[in-house]
């Protein structure tokens, strides 16, 4: 069954940056894009990126342009996201989703939580 | 990209039928069929409902259904229940090859 599991929670102070990964199985990993989505405490879904698995281009939001990087590693069926100078309002739980066609998002890991405080 | 709108919140007693409506622009919502509704459960992931407007992925009931017209996507729940309080959230493609999420509405079953 198509499974994807992400790393756990995380812990950064202003200014780091953090990596989550999103490891896949169940499926043929360059067969489908993944995307990042976050969601604030209490907030609405936002969409942050995502990666051709199969060729490794992407694509971001301009809202994080030169703050996150997206990468994956087709031997170990894993996406990552880095995400850079992090923040308050970075404080998140982070998602990644396979996209099943265009645009839409079949499975979804059980989320990351990344909490910004000093 | 700003988020698609969508209302805060709709109620529904069981039984009866809600709308729940997505408006974006010619960018997004109007211009392509790749209009995608989720339902989230508090703590829980988001589950994919519809795609491509008005598809239903296996497992979904037909209570749910969904419907475009310009640049706005609408999603129906018909015969309310009690599991379907959560938090429903509509997606589009734009223009940019990126995506878009609206910003959420919460349904109360009453």
């Amino acid at each position: 069954q198509v499974q994807l599991v992400q790393s756990g929670a995380e812990v950064k102070k202003p200014g780091a940056s953090v990596k989550v990964s999103c490891k896949a199985s169940g499926y043929t990993f360059t067969t489908f894009s993944i995307h990042w989505v976050r969601q604030a405490p209490g907030q609405r879904l936002e969409w942050l990126a995502w990666i051709n698995a199969g060729n490794g281009n992407t694509k971001c939001s301009q809202n994080f342009q030169g703050r996150v990087t997206i990468t994956s590693d087709t031997s170990a069926t894993t996406a990552y996201m880095e995400l850079s100078s992090l923040s308050s309002e970075d404080t998140a739980v982070y998602y990644c989703a396979r996209e099943w066609g265009i645009s839409h998002f079949d499975y979804w890991g059980q989320g990351s939580l990344v909490t910004v405080s000093s | 990209q700003s988020a698609l709108t969508q209302p805060a919140s709709v109620s529904g007693s069981p039984g009866q039928s809600i709308t729940i409506s997505c408006t974006g622009t010619s960018s997004d919502v109007g211009n392509y069929k790749y209009v995608s509704w989720y339902q989230q459960h508090p703590g829980k992931a988001p589950k994919l409902m519809i795609y491509e407007v008005s598809n239903r992925p296996s497992g979904i009931p037909d209570r749910f259904s969904g419907s475009k017209s310009g640049n706005t996507a609408s999603l129906t729940i018909s015969g309310l229940q009690a599991e379907d309080e959560a938090d429903y959230y509509c997606s589009s493609y734009t223009t940019s090859s990126t995506r878009v999420f609206g910003e959420g509405t919460k349904l109360t079953v009453l």
